[in-house]
């Protein structure tokens, strides 16, 4: 079946625009993740959401990041106020409805910052 | 705090030289080792979840393995197309996103 799909593949947004980046999950996973990917650096959990509980947001490194995910699918992360240092891959997972199982990564969306 | 180290960095082989990636761990509770491959530009691939010490998983020329204090991923006369970093990652019983390490790069020249 499909895989996790991200949108756009790249964008390039000027500093102190705001930026969408949109993921869909595999169909009836109930889980999904954002991470952060900078170049040289591990992955970095930003927000997760677990079908109708609020979501964990302790990652999100400052609030010009917010995230949401509309009728248990599809989620959208939005940056505002874009800065350079927002400049990475943003990577999206997700995982079934089994607890502790794993996570399916899409092929995540390069966002530039100039 | 919970930590994950990988090491080489950065690994070089000749074809059909078996070797071995080192993952690191402290954790407050393993709930779950994870590893993954990721090729240039595209996002992680699953491989392998361990969930106890003495726990083994083998695909193809890749063998995983996990102690309490790390896992090793164990590479089998590779070929030129095993090349890509390999992520490892943990998950712990205080939540469910993943901590990562910053990768191996494997790099298998012919």
């Amino acid at each position: 079946g499909a895989g996790v799909s991200q949108s756009p593949s790249n964008k390039v947004t000027e500093k102190g625009k705001d930026v969408e980046l949109r993921c869909d999950p595999i169909s009836g996973h109930t889980a999904l993740y954002w991470y952060r990917q900078s170049l040289g650096q591990g992955l970095e959990f930003l927000i997760y959401f677990q079908g109708n509980s609020a979501p964990d947001k302790s990652g999100l490194p400052s609030d010009r990041f917010s995230a949401e995910r509309t009728g248990g699918s599809v989620s959208t992360l939005t940056i505002q106020r874009t800065q350079q240092e927002d400049s990475a891959v943003y990577l999206c997972a997700s995982t079934p409805p089994t607890s502790g199982t794993t996570q399916y990564f899409g092929p995540g969306t390069r966002l530039t910052v100039l | 705090e919970d930590q994950v180290t990988q090491s080489p960095e950065a690994l070089r082989l000749q074809e059909g030289e078996s070797s071995s990636l080192n993952c690191s761990y402290t954790v407050s509770g393993l709930r779950g080792l994870f590893w993954y491959r990721q090729d240039p530009g595209k996002g992680p691939e699953f491989l392998f979840t361990l969930y106890s010490a003495g726990e083994e998983k083998e695909k193809e020329r890749l063998k995983a393995t996990l102690t309490k204090k790390e896992s090793f991923l164990h590479i089998t006369a590779p070929k030129p197309e095993d090349s890509a970093t390999y992520l490892c990652a943990v998950r712990t019983h205080n939540t469910d996103k993943l901590i990562f390490g910053t990768g191996t790069r494997l790099q298998v020249f012919p």
